[in-house]
C-alpha cells in the first residue's frame, strides 16, 4: 500500500463550487504539505503543517484553506473554485527527526479541472 | 525570498552523461535537494547536499558550491527510463520548507 494517498485522483468541477482534496499518510510523519504544479512552473507551496496544531501559509495560499484533522490527515479546500485553479495538486510529508535531509515523500497527485 | 534557475530542457542519448545545473538566490540556505518526476507522477527524492562537494548515489551524483550558489545533478550511463523532469530545491533554514525550481525536462533518445 502507498505511504501517501490522495483522493480523488481526478476531479472536474465547475466555477464557484466548493471542493476538498484529501491526503492521508501512514509514514508517521509530523510534517505535511500541499503543493500545486502547473506546466513550466514547478511545484509551488500552498500550505504546510508541522504538527496537528500548526498551520502555515505557503507561497500561494490565496483561494485555498486547509485542515489538519490528525497527524495522518491533511485536507485542502477550495471554497469557490475558479478556472485558474486548474492544476495538478500534490500532498507531501516529511520527518525532520528521522532524516537530516528533510526528504519529502509525495502522494500520487490529484488532477483538478475547473470549468 | 528564494529563486532558482535551471534549464528548461536537456537532451541526450542513451549511455551518455548529462549535467543539469541549478543556481539559486536565497535569503538563507540550508541545503540543495534534487527530485525526479516522471510524466506527472509523484516527485521522488534523488539526493541532497548540505556541504560543498560531490555526493554519489549509483549512476547519479550531485554537486554543491555554496560560495557560488550553484549545484548540479550528474546522470551517468543514461537509460531511456531516465527521461523525466528533474527539480532542484533549496531548503530555507528559517522556515524549513523547500522552494523548487521550475524543473528541467530530460529527454533521452536511443
Amino acid at each position: 500500500d502507498a505511504d501517501v494517498t490522495q483522493t480523488p485522483r481526478n476531479r472536474i468541477t465547475k466555477t464557484g463550487k466548493r471542493i476538498m482534496l484529501e491526503c492521508s499518510q501512514t509514514k508517521g510523519h509530523d510534517r505535511m504539505y500541499w503543493y500545486r504544479q502547473d506546466p513550466g512552473l514547478g511545484l509551488r507551496l500552498i500550505y504546510y503543517s508541522f504538527d496537528v496544531k500548526d498551520i502555515n501559509k505557503g507561497e500561494i495560499s490565496d483561494g485555498y484553506s486547509v485542515s489538519r484533522q490528525a497527524q495522518a490527515k491533511f485536507s485542502l479546500s477550495l471554497e469557490s473554485a475558479i478556472p485558474n485553479q486548474t492544476a495538478l495538486y500534490f500532498c507531501a510529508t516529511s520527518d525532520m527527526g528521522q532524516s537530516s535531509t528533510d526528504t519529502q515523500y509525495f502522494g500520487p497527485g490529484t488532477r483538478l479541472t475547473v470549468l | 525570498g528564494q529563486s532558482l534557475e535551471q534549464p528548461s530542457e536537456v537532451t541526450a542519448v542513451e549511455g551518455a552523461i548529462v549535467q543539469i545545473n541549478c543556481t539559486y538566490q536565497t535569503s538563507g540556505f540550508y541545503g540543495l535537494s534534487w527530485y525526479q518526476q516522471h510524466d506527472g507522477g509523484a516527485p521522488t527524492f534523488l539526493s541532497y547536499n548540505a556541504l560543498d562537494g560531490l555526493e554519489e548515489t549509483g549512476r547519479f551524483s550531485s554537486f554543491l558550491s555554496r560560495s557560488d550558489s550553484y549545484g548540479y545533478l550528474l546522470l551517468q550511463e543514461l537509460q531511456m527510463k531516465d527521461s523525466a523532469s528533474y527539480f532542484c530545491a533549496v531548503r530555507d533554514q528559517g522556515y524549513s520548507t523547500l522552494t523548487f525550481g521550475k524543473g528541467t525536462m530530460l529527454l533521452v533518445s536511443p
